[in-house]
């Protein structure tokens, strides 16, 4: 499996834009890159994926670099509820399984 | 209407005993897991159905047997159980196919701890 490496633990101020950043560079050609969140005592949801684009949606923006060795989630005003464990991963789609890494386990500061 | 749902949330069980864990989603999804987060919060994915058929079977023990009655339930049952197996254990369900868009719902988690 193509491997994701990420920062255990980063803080952030309510109200203002984080940015969590992901390597991953050994990624195919056809891995997208996902990203999923935990908030404590649940089970993962999904936030956002990509494959050469940056994209947004309603939660998050993805920007994904142009060698597509790395990408960035970034939450535009984290909230209290944003506190959660980050988790970057790369998913080929068909049958393959998905891995989890560590993630990011982001602080909300009120 | 819960999209993936699973019972127990809480088991508490003494080593040696067999138990099961069931998982049930609403989405008309073709394909199911099951993933353990050890107390290390890593999330590890043990086993996947699609169709009712196994496609994924990560290393895990004999004693760990799924089980895909139908397209929507996969239940993990477990036998002997150790206090190595203590854990959160999370279903998901996907829409498998040709494109490279897998999202994964996640169930609510069953806190399994042997004693």
């Amino acid at each position: 499996d193509a491997k994701t490496t990420q920062p255990n633990s980063m803080e952030s101020n309510e109200e203002e834009p984080v940015h969590l950043p992901c390597n991953h560079s050994t990624i195919s050609g056809t891995d997208y890159i996902h990203w999923y969140r935990q908030l404590p005592s649940q089970g993962p949801e999904y936030v956002i994926h990509g494959l050469t684009s940056n994209v947004n949606n309603r939660m998050a923006s993805l920007a994904i670099a142009e060698d597509r060795k790395s990408s960035t989630l970034i939450l535009h005003r984290a909230t209290l509820r944003d506190a959660a464990v980050y988790y970057c991963i790369l998913d080929s789609g068909g049958y393959q399984k998905v891995t989890f890494g560590t993630g990011t386990k982001l602080q909300v500061i009120p | 209407d819960t999209a993936v749902s699973q019972t127990p949330k809480y088991l508490v069980t003494q080593m040696g005993n067999d138990k099961s864990i069931k998982c049930e989603q609403n989405l008309g999804h073709d394909t199911m897991y099951w993933y353990k987060q050890d107390s290390k919060k890593f999330l590890k994915i043990m086993f996947s159905y699609n169709n009712k058929e196994l496609i994924i079977n990560e290393t895990v023990p004999n004693r760990f047997s799924p089980k895909s009655p139908d397209k929507a339930h996969l239940n993990l049952h477990i036998n002997s159980l150790e206090l190595g197996d203590s854990a959160v254990y999370f279903c998901a369900s996907s829409q498998e196919g040709s494109n490279s868009y897998n999202e994964q719902f996640f169930g609510p988690g069953t806190r399994l701890t042997v004693l």
